[in-house]
């Protein structure tokens, strides 16, 4: 059975303290790993796609990376702006995203 | 280029009541999928539709089901609302979901609230 699990639960930075999210996964088929940022009240936005292992993405102070069994969400330096929740989700034989429950992130000035 | 909307923001109704939710997808997209989210849960696949057919679905009872429309708009139908149908109604468009369909781009979503 596809499973995605993601920690923490919950995240609290202060401003500029650089950290990582996780994202692991057991699946039969992987065809994408992707990452979401969702502000609350708000549809999920899309940050990034994943499809091999040891590909690595970045956008501004987002990195991910993939794994076989994992994929991280790396900030540095993160600001107050980034606080919200970051969902990871696979896409396997089917089409659509198996998502996780999520990590809320709050960054304190 | 236009986004994903959605339509209406919020809505309230009774156990037992009827619910159509409705979607444009983003221009050049033919891939339409509907997404539940429960408070404080990952969004779950309800099903897909591409070009005017169901392309998949998850787990969801018969009460819901879905329309595509020759312009790729798409509406989500609720029968027999029940209060756990109470949440956050997602659509998502995307270039080609016969073919893996790639990146899902979300709407702002529709909240419902059941009584």
């Amino acid at each position: 059975e596809d499973q995605v699990t993601q920690s923490p639960e919950a995240l609290r930075l202060q401003e500029g303290e650089s950290s990582s999210l996780n994202c692991s996964y057991t699946v039969s088929g992987l065809r994408g790993l992707f990452w979401y940022r969702q502000d609350p009240g708000k549809g999920p936005e899309f940050l990034f796609t994943l499809y091999s292992a040891g590909e690595e993405k970045e956008k501004e102070r987002l990195k991910a990376t993939l794994t076989k069994k994992e994929s991280f969400l790396h900030i540095t330096a993160p600001k107050p702006e980034d606080s919200a929740t970051y969902l990871c989700a696979l896409q396997t034989g089917a089409n659509n995203l198996f998502f996780g429950t999520g990590t809320r992130l709050t960054v304190i000035p | 280029e236009t986004g994903v909307t959605q339509s209406p923001t919020h809505l309230i109704k009774t156990r037992g009541q009827q619910v159509t939710l409705r979607c444009s997808s983003q221009s050049g997209h033919n891939t339409v999928s509907w997404y539940q989210q429960a408070l404080g849960q990952g969004p779950q696949f309800i099903f897909q539709y591409y070009r005017e057919e169901e392309n998949g679905r998850g787990n969801f009872p018969p009460r819901f089901s879905g329309l595509q429309f020759p312009n790729y708009s798409s509406e989500l139908n609720v029968n027999a609302l029940e209060l756990d149908d109470s949440a956050l109604y997602l659509c998502a468009s995307s270039l080609d979901g016969r073919a893996g369909g790639g990146e899902q781009f979300f709407g702002p979503g529709t909240r419902l609230t059941v009584l």
